[in-house]
């Protein structure tokens, strides 16, 4: 059983681009969720999806960002425009029900020029 | 306000010797405690999960204590490793769904 995959590992954008970030998360899990963290920081909560919907989306910005977990393939976090302080470590978890323990991927490190 | 908050913010020790990393939090309604501990670089592992009927769990040379009373818990790690250098997360889940994260406790474990 494969843990939670995401891809691309590492992401560099200049501003005004666009980044997809990927996570396919473990077999038979239907919950992830999106964190950031930046250099020296915690985790910080972006948001919570089931398989198409968004469950809570309190940590999101409002603008730039968007999410979405389709019936089929992976979850996406698309950010739109980046900007020089979009640059972080983006990890997904995944769990089989609920807020269960989060299993979380490896992350992907954007960085934008 | 639920937070989260961990000490020492850093902490070296040499390989061998025993630590305690502490985490205090202001959560309620309490559901329960997590710790993990992440390799730089990578994506955080779960350690140990308490809910607040437990006050002591292990998981080979980590040990988590939890205080619901004083809302405190630790983990303690034994005969540390070279292998133990990480940032060790304490997590806690509000009865509401909402989970909040510590900062972290960075460990360096000296040869």
């Amino acid at each position: 059983n494969a843990g939670v995959m995401q891809n691309p590992r590492h992401l560099v954008r200049r501003r005004g681009q666009e980044a997809r970030l990927r996570c396919s998360p473990m077999k038979g899990h239907s919950h992830v969720y999106w964190y950031r963290q930046l250099p020296e920081e915690g985790l910080k909560f972006m948001v919570y999806l089931q398989k198409e919907n968004i469950i809570d989306e309190s940590g999101m910005p409002k603008e730039r960002f968007s999410a979405e977990f389709p019936k089929e393939g992976p979850s996406i976090l698309r950010i739109q425009q980046v900007v020089r302080g979009d640059s972080a470590a983006y990890f997904c978890a995944s769990s089989p029900w609920g807020r269960e323990t989060q299993y979380f991927g490896p992350g992907t490190r954007l960085l934008v020029l | 306000k639920n937070q989260v908050e961990q000490s020492p913010q850093s902490l070296i020790i040499l390989e061998g010797k025993n630590c305690t990393l502490q985490c205090n939090y202001t959560v309620s309604p309490f559901s329960n405690l997590r710790w993990y501990k992440q390799d730089t670089g990578r994506g955080p592992v779960s350690l140990t999960i308490m809910t607040f009927s437990e006050n002591t769990k292990s998981n080979g040379r980590y040990t988590a204590t939890l205080d619901a009373d004083t809302k405190q818990s630790s983990l303690h790690i034994t005969a540390s490793q070279l292998s133990d250098s990480a940032s060790y997360i304490c997590v806690v889940s509000a009865g509401d769904d909402k989970i909040i994260f510590g900062k972290g406790t960075r460990l360096h474990i000296l040869p």
